[in-house]
């Protein structure tokens, strides 16, 4: 069954340093997705991404992050200069149809900001 | 600002026994729910969905609930197995003119099935 992927599992990270989180998503999907949960709280929607472009972004998603699709597999999110608050295991996902299609979730990444 | 709320962080059940997980929203607007479900170190894998359209929605051992008028909705999973311990997110969605809102998720409920 495919399966969206995510790569590092764990990232470990100096306060204002970039990450840069990869994620591929299922290979016929066309909406993609950026969550992130702080521990002990709820998974939180940071960005979608449709076409090629930001369709939308949580208030969370200030300037300090970015995505790009740089091929027709990767799907990344950069954080330009980490802050502590930003340490969270960040989800991508990926639907063939807009929000309310299933959405396939990866594994996550967690992020440690020290 | 807790537009879905899940106020039972945990909840422990016998193998065999119903489970039935609650989620409350206040978004009046929502009209789209899913719940997923998460175990460590994997991300969250959808499980059931129902729209406000319906008040009930069962595939299998598990069936979701939806009353509108109360802003409640629940997952019964009958009968509950070991296999079942994880977490559970309740997660909604508004229609706008521009399309769906972006899912909002709820604090998560760790269920316990117990043999």
């Amino acid at each position: 069954e495919p399966e969206v992927t995510q790569t590092p599992s764990h990232q470990v990270t100096q306060m204002g340093q970039e990450v840069i989180l990869r994620c591929v998503p299922i290979s016929n999907h066309l909406y993609f997705y950026w969550y992130r949960q702080i521990l002990g709280q709820k998974v939180e929607f940071l960005v979608s991404f449709y076409n090629n472009e930001i369709s939308e972004k949580s208030e969370i998603f200030d300037d300090q992050f970015s995505v790009e699709r740089p091929d027709g597999s990767n799907f990344t999110l950069k954080i330009r200069s980490t802050k502590l608050e930003d340490s969270a295991m960040y989800f991508c996902a990926s639907s063939l149809a807009e929000s309310t299609d299933t959405q396939y979730f990866g594994p996550g990444t967690r992020l440690t900001v020290l | 600002d807790q537009q879905v709320k899940q106020n039972s962080p945990s909840l422990s059940v016998q193998e065999g026994r119903i489970s039935i997980l609650n989620c409350d929203y206040t978004n009046s607007m929502f009209d789209y729910f899913l719940w997923y479900k998460k175990y460590p170190a994997e991300g969250p894998t959808f499980l059931i969905s129902i729209s406000s359209i319906k008040d009930k929605n069962e595939d299998g051992r598990f069936t979701v609930f939806l009353n509108k008028s109360a802003k409640h909705l629940s997952l019964h999973i009958v009968p509950s197995q070991p296999g079942d311990s994880a977490v559970y997110f309740c997660a909604a969605s508004a229609y706008e003119n521009s399309g769906n809102t972006p899912l909002v998720f709820g604090k998560g409920t760790r269920l316990s099935v117990i043999a």
